[in-house]
């Protein structure tokens, strides 16, 4: 299995819902990430997941809120977002140093 | 942090030209150099990857250069085909401590005439 799963595919969200970003890989890879991408620009890094600790958060505003319940997985709670958040967070993971492994995204728009 | 600079921004060419993609970073301590395909609503994919122990990398119709004492790496696509019309994205890992943090250069939207 060489997959990031990625759910939701889509996701329509006003400023003051609560909602999450959910990822799963099952390839024992180490390190998990969230990225965010805004149209024809490259991936941003937001957080960085190593061995199931947050090592790298790329100051992001406090209304995401990552999670890693265990190495499978990969949480991003949304809470206040602002329409400027809309974007594409991509999921991805890896061994250390290696290959990233994104899933396919969740396509972000608020309202 | 890292700054990464992609040139050049649209490259428009014939099926079967030669297309090269260039990057340079600053930071002299990343070793790890990895270059990204992305399709149009598709995920990023990896297409190859070169370390800083190695000058070149080639897979079939694709190459890789890095000149580390001048800090730029090239990816070059020979026998281009309409197929390979997409966005890549250099990177770059941060050295020292910060493993696992890759920034991307701009991206390089690449189009292929049959």
């Amino acid at each position: 299995d060489t997959e990031v799963t990625q759910t939701p595919k889509h996701l329509v969200m006003g400023m003051t819902n609560k909602k999450s970003l959910k990822c799963e890989q099952h390839m024992g890879h180490r390190a998990m990430y969230w990225y965010k991408q805004k149209a024809k620009k490259p991936p941003e890094l937001m957080f960085v997941y190593s061995y199931e600790k947050l090592s790298i958060n790329e100051s992001v505003p406090s209304r995401f809120s990552p999670e890693c319940p265990n190495s499978s997985l990969l949480n991003l709670h949304l809470h206040a977002l602002q329409p400027e958040d809309s974007a594409l967070y991509l999921c991805a993971s890896s061994q250390i140093i290696e290959e990233l492994f994104f899933g396919e995204g969740s396509r972000l728009t608020v309202l | 942090g890292e700054n990464v600079e992609q040139h050049p921004s649209t490259l428009s060419v014939q099926e079967g030209d030669s297309a090269v993609i260039k990057c340079t970073y600053s930071d002299s301590a990343s070793n790890y150099f990895p270059w990204y395909k992305q399709e149009l609503g598709k995920r990023p994919q990896l297409i190859i990857d070169i370390r800083s122990n190695v000058g070149e990398k080639k897979d079939q119709r694709i190459a890789v250069t890095l000149n580390k004492t001048a800090k730029h790496f090239s990816l070059h696509i020979t026998e281009t085909q309409p197929e390979d019309s997409a966005v890549y994205f250099c990177a770059v890992n941060a050295g020292g401590t910060s493993y696992g943090k890759l920034t991307f250069g701009q991206g390089t939207i690449l189009t292929v005439h049959p």
